[in-house]
């Protein structure tokens, strides 16, 4: 069974443009989650998307977007860059979603983005 | 709300000595455990996870991990480290029983196992 596959691997950017990172969850799984990852804040959860609605966001500002598509697959955009959102980007996916009966989450290789 | 407290941001240890690494979380409520690993330039692999039943729960490659609900820890322990543990390892909660299902996760503590 193929993992998450996530594209580009590497992308940079320069400020003030716009990115678009993708995500082919494993198949038959139906939820996929971002997760932005920086030396200074670590890990933080960015949003989830489940049957192409976005089921939960974290604390991140109206420039970081998100989709998905009726095969799951999911796209991140990031508009306007700035310096800061550099970092890691990597995406997981699950069967299902929420925690009542438990849905782990595998993870792509991740997308690194570096913002000039 | 929930945080994940990694007490230790690096930890060297010399090849085949013991090893712990510190994991606190803060609230008492229902929570799965999980340790990830991250090797350099790679994404996240599930190292272990605890959902329910014994406290104590193992990985394929010898690291183990006890959740104790009355000190909110999960701390990872391996009795020898190889070179090949070498790595950045990030401990995560996730509520349960909730709607959302993210994740999260601690700072992570790098592993640095010398010769």
């Amino acid at each position: 069974k193929a993992g998450v596959t996530q594209t580009p691997r590497y992308l940079i950017k320069t400020r003030g443009q716009q990115v678009t990172l993708s995500c082919s969850p494993i198949s038959g799984h139906r939820s996929v989650s971002w997760y932005q990852q920086t030396p200074g804040q670590g890990l933080q959860f960015l949003f989830e998307y489940f049957s192409e609605t976005q089921r939960n966001k974290g604390n991140f500002p109206g420039r970081f977007s998100g989709r998905q598509f009726s095969n799951s697959r999911s796209e991140m955009n990031v508009s306007t860059l700035e310096l800061g959102d550099s970092a890691l980007y990597l995406c997981a996916s699950s069967f299902g979603t929420g925690t009542g009966i438990y849905n782990e989450q595998f993870f792509g290789p991740g997308t690194r983005l570096t913002v000039l | 709300a929930q945080s994940v407290t990694q007490l230790d941001s690096q930890v060297p240890v010399f090849e085949e000595a013991p090893v712990e690494l510190r994991c606190n979380y803060s609230s008492s409520v229902s929570v799965y455990l999980f340790w990830y690993v991250q090797y350099p330039n790679q994404g996240l692999q599930l190292l272990l996870k605890y959902l329910s039943g014994s406290t104590l729960v193992e990985s394929i490659n010898g690291f183990e991990a006890e959740f104790n609900k009355s000190q909110t820890s999960f701390h990872l322990r391996k009795p020898s480290v190889h070179i090949s543990d070498t790595a950045e390892y990030f401990c995560a909660v996730m509520n349960y029983g909730g709607s959302q299902g993210n994740l999260i996760f601690g700072k992570g503590t790098k592993l640095s196992v010398k010769p």
